[in-house]
């Protein structure tokens, strides 16, 4: 079972767009549409801002946004602000057990 | 709203078993169907899954981790558990339970994690 594969590290103005890659393969991304993101900020516990590919749980600005093609799935965020600073991770359901990614941090600039 | 709550020891000497539990407040353990898990990163590290036991009671787990993982829930007390047999100083880590809403791996909410240093 090996991590899935995010960039260690995007960066963006405030008010542009970034987008987080999370690869896998067929047995987890690729096979399933149960990707989920989370947002962690330092010492603190993740949150949810993605599942089931594209899906926001309340309270999540729409400004976050999730999609998949094939074994990688993306996270965008649009109109960068500061408070978006902070570690990424991606997850996938992947038969009876989970995999994470590697986490990717995103600094805006 | 609910919420979970990590707890138990936080320093475990090698060859030991590392004993969490995650209490629940603000809902039953028993409805909706959901299931539980336990997450752990170790620091400055990314996350990485330990398992999860279903409403059914059924329990999964890391493939990596499955030797030396049980998960339980004691329905009676609202909260559920995690036991690690023979730690090493990679057990070290800030150890998260999670409700899992589908059973379909993504987790919402989270407790706040608890640091357990594996050390003589």
């Amino acid at each position: 079972q090996s991590a899935l594969t995010q960039p260690r590290s995007v960066s963006g103005s405030p008010g542009q767009s970034v987008t987080i890659s999370c690869t896998g393969t067929s047995s987890d991304v690729g096979g399933y549409n149960y990707v989920s993101w989370y947002q962690q900020h330092p010492g603190k516990a993740p949150k949810l801002m993605i599942y089931d590919v594209s899906k926001r749980p309340s309270g999540v600005p729409d400004r976050f946004s999730g999609s998949k093609s094939g074994n990688t799935a993306s996270l965008t965020i649009s109109g960068l602000q500061a408070e978006d600073e902070a570690d990424y991770y991606c997850c996938s359901y992947a038969g009876s057990h989970v995999v994470f990614g590697g986490g990717t941090k995103l600094t805006v600039l | 709203q609910l919420q979970l709550q990590e707890s138990g020891s936080g320093l475990v000497k090698p060859s030991q078993t590392l004993s969490l539990t995650c209490a629940v407040s603000g809902g039953s353990i028993s409805s909706g169907g959901y299931s539980w898990s336990w997450i752990r990163q170790p620091p400055g590290k990314g996350l990485e899954w330990i398992g999860y036991i279903y409403h059914s009671g059924s329990t999964y787990y890391n493939p990596s981790l499955k030797s030396r993982v049980t998960i339980s829930v004691d329905r009676s007390k609202n909260q559920f558990s995690l036991k690690l047999s023979s730690v090493t100083a990679a057990d070290t880590a800030v150890y998260y339970c999670a409700r899992d809403p589908g059973g379909w791996g993504w987790f919402d909410p989270w407790g706040q994690g608890t640091l357990v240093t594996v050390s003589s």
